[in-house]
């Protein structure tokens, strides 16, 4: 079974620009969820969508955005790239269950950095 | 709103000792916790889940333990060795709507040959 997918794994971008950002979860798995690494704040929930609808977000400026289409991929967008969302940008899926089983698969993650 | 405070922030220990890695949250209302391993510049394995209503998991030289009413959990790692070195982060899923996992900020362990 494959795993957690996420393209590209490194991304080189200038202030000002935006980026889009995919993961395609496990398969039969329906919830996405996207969690934003850094060496100062740690892991940060951005958004978790289930079933093409967005269930919760993080504390994040609407410039991050993402969507998620009928077979689960999930795609993020941050918008007017400034330098600090130079990060680790990681998707997981779930299967969604029964949500004491839960176990959250992560992808390997894009590298984002915004100069 | 829930935090989760990982200590030590960092641990180094020789090859074949017995360690002890500590996680601590400030709400009990959790579905479970999990805890996961992250090598330098890669996304996260998940190593142990442990549902609100356990006490405590296995798997391996791991044994992980959950006591909620005192919002604390701790990883036993036991004779560890060089490809242990990672950092582990801890992570609880809170009760609601949605999938929301809250993060520790991880604790980086260094096992010395």
């Amino acid at each position: 079974k494959a795993g957690v997918t996420q393209t590209p794994r490194y991304l080189i971008k200038t202030r000002g620009q935006q980026v889009t950002l995919s993961c395609s979860p496990i398969s039969g798995h329906r919830s996405v969820s996207w969690y934003q690494q850094t060496p100062g704040q740690g892991l940060q929930f951005l958004f978790e969508y289930f079933s093409e609808t967005q269930r919760n977000k993080g504390n994040f400026p609407g410039r991050f955005s993402g969507r998620q289409f009928s077979n689960s991929r999930s795609e993020m967008n941050v918008s007017t790239l400034e330098l600090g969302d130079s990060a680790l940008y990681l998707c997981a899926s779930s299967f969604t269950g029964g949500k004491a089983k839960n176990i959250q698969y992560f992808g390997a993650g894009t590298r984002l950095s915004v100069l | 709103k829930q935090e989760v405070t990982q200590i030590p922030a960092a641990l180094s220990v020789p090859e074949g000792e017995n360690l002890v890695l500590n996680c601590s949250f400030t709400d009990s209302a959790i579905y479970n916790l999990q805890w996961f391993r992250q090598d330098p510049g890669k996304g996260l394995t998940s190593l142990l889940l442990i549902q609100s209503s356990q006490r405590e998991q296995t798997s391996g030289r791991l044994n992980a333990s959950l006591d909620k009413s005192s919002g604390r959990s701790t990883l036993y790692i036991a004779a560890s060795q060089p490809g242990d070195s990672a950092t582990y982060l801890c992570a609880v899923l809170i009760q609601g709507g949605s999938e929301k996992l809250v993060f520790g900020k991880g604790t980086k362990l260094t096992v010395n040959p």
